[in-house]
């Protein structure tokens, strides 16, 4: 195990809903990355937190937003969800931003319906 | 065309082959090279990386990058039935986020 956990482990949501997904990062580590990875395909970064920050985005819509906290713990929220949302949302956690080795999380199953 | 290019698979082999693994890249700015392995239902699990090119080895596992021509392997001695997973390349520049391949699923077979 890791020490990243991450809640609720699956999750259903109407289009058109939101939803707020929860990482808590392993201990002593200050940076938080989530990923999405669509079923057969690879995580793709969604952005990443350093010191309550956001500290880098990839190329995902405003409607995808996050939060980190003092402890470093994280939160994904997704507006106006589609149906393309639906994947495997990771939170992978790191002693620093360019730190090469970043620890996942088991991730979050979002199916919207 | 796609940052890291990995073929999907899915790759069956028997118990005890040599498996290796495979990514092509394109952008000379990746510096940090890294394999994921990734279990149904699990998220990925570091396995290694390497800094440069040159070799790589870990006990069953051989991490190869050859960044003259953009490509990166590992290599499974040895294979288990436990190695059946999702094997991911992972490529970082000095920046803060990592690029995924698309993953290769392995089936070892007793």
């Amino acid at each position: 195990e890791t020490g990243v956990t991450q809640s609720p482990t699956h999750l259903i949501k109407t289009r058109g809903q939101q939803v707020t997904l929860r990482c808590s990062s392993q201990s002593g580590h200050n940076t938080v990355s989530w990923y999405q990875q669509a079923l057969g395909q690879g995580p793709q970064f969604i952005f990443q937190y350093y010191r309550e920050e956001e500290n880098g985005r990839g190329n995902f819509p405003p409607r995808f937003s996050g939060l980190q906290f003092p402890n470093y713990s994280s939160e994904l929220n997704v507006n106006a969800l589609e149906l393309d949302d639906s994947a495997l949302y990771l939170c992978a956690s790191s002693q620093e931003p360019t730190n090469t080795e970043a620890f996942f999380g088991q991730g979050t199953r979002l199916t919207v319906v | 065309q796609k940052e890291v290019e990995q073929d999907p698979g899915p790759l069956s082999v028997p118990e005890g082959a040599i498996v290796s693994l495979n990514c092509t890249y394109s952008n000379s700015a990746f510096q940090y090279f890294m394999w994921y392995r990734q279990y149904s239902r699990k998220g990925p699990e570091l396995l290694m990386y390497t800094y440069s090119s040159g070799n790589k080895e870990d006990g069953r596992f051989t991490a190869q990058v050859d960044k003259s021509s953009k490509y990166i392997s590992l290599f499974i001695r040895d294979s288990q039935p436990s190695d059946s997973a999702t094997y991911l390349c992972a490529l970082k520049t000095g920046a803060n986020n990592l690029f995924f391949g698309t993953g290769t699923r392995l089936t070892v077979i007793p």
